[in-house]
């Protein structure tokens, strides 16, 4: 049962332009959010999160928005730059419980290609 | 500094070889994590130890999975008589304790034929 769900595969954007990917989930008992990216070959590193009692976070250029109401969360990316060509992951997680600490359930990834 | 390292990257098994990951987490971080990735999808959580003691493991797929940390250090996830389905990217990340930011080390693609 897929609780994270990242419905675009894939996203092409110009160089200088906002990149935004989305992300939606089911299980309202997640409470806190990370994006991660992952270049080819390497395991994905953590870029920003947002704990629910939030719904921005901002560091630089990457933007988070969460809507509890909707259980939707975007990253913003402005200006995207050819170097953020990646795979995006977006990871939830059920922190008020020491079972779920941790253990975060991820989308299957966006793959974005920015173009000069 | 180190960050988190995986040995082998690449391993070739026969369909009902046993293997054995193994995964070397960030000096001092207590948390550590495995994760399964297969083809096109992200990561699906497998198991995770704080310090030696194997907190959680209701992610492993099958009885065949087994994963340790004897000395809350270097952890090694072995899987016993492979499948054609185990094929995937083995992911490990380690944590300090109490913090959500796992950081994850490049994975060992495992191909069973």
């Amino acid at each position: 049962d897929q609780q994270v769900k990242q419905n675009s595969p894939s996203l092409s954007v110009q160089e200088g332009r906002i990149s935004i990917l989305n992300c939606d989930y089911t299980n309202s008992m997640f409470d806190y959010f990370l994006w991660y990216k992952k270049y080819p070959a390497e395991g994905p590193t953590f870029l920003i999160s947002i704990s629910s009692i939030k719904d921005k976070n901002e560091d630089g250029r990457f933007t988070v928005f969460l809507n509890k109401s909707a259980k939707h969360l975007s990253l913003h990316i402005v200006p995207s730059q050819p170097g953020d060509s990646a795979v995006y992951f977006c990871a939830a997680s059920g922190e008020g419980s020491t079972d779920s600490w941790g253990k975060f359930q991820f989308g299957a990834g966006t793959q974005v290609v920015v173009t000069p | 500094g180190a960050g988190v390292s995986q040995s082998p990257r690449y391993k070739v098994a026969k369909r009902g070889q046993d293997v054995a990951l193994r995964c070397d987490p960030i000096s001092g971080h207590v948390s550590l994590f495995w994760y399964q990735q297969a083809l096109g999808q992200g990561p699906e959580f497998l198991t995770y130890f704080q310090n030696e003691a194997q907190l959680d493991k209701s992610g492993l797929p099958s009885d065949r999975f087994f994963a340790e940390r004897p000395e809350g250090s270097v952890s090694t996830l072995k899987i016993q008589r492979t499948q054609q389905e185990d094929s995937a990217v083995y992911l490990c990340a380690s944590s300090l304790v109490g913090s959500h930011e796992q950081y994850f080390g490049p994975g060992t693609r495992l191909t069973v034929t």
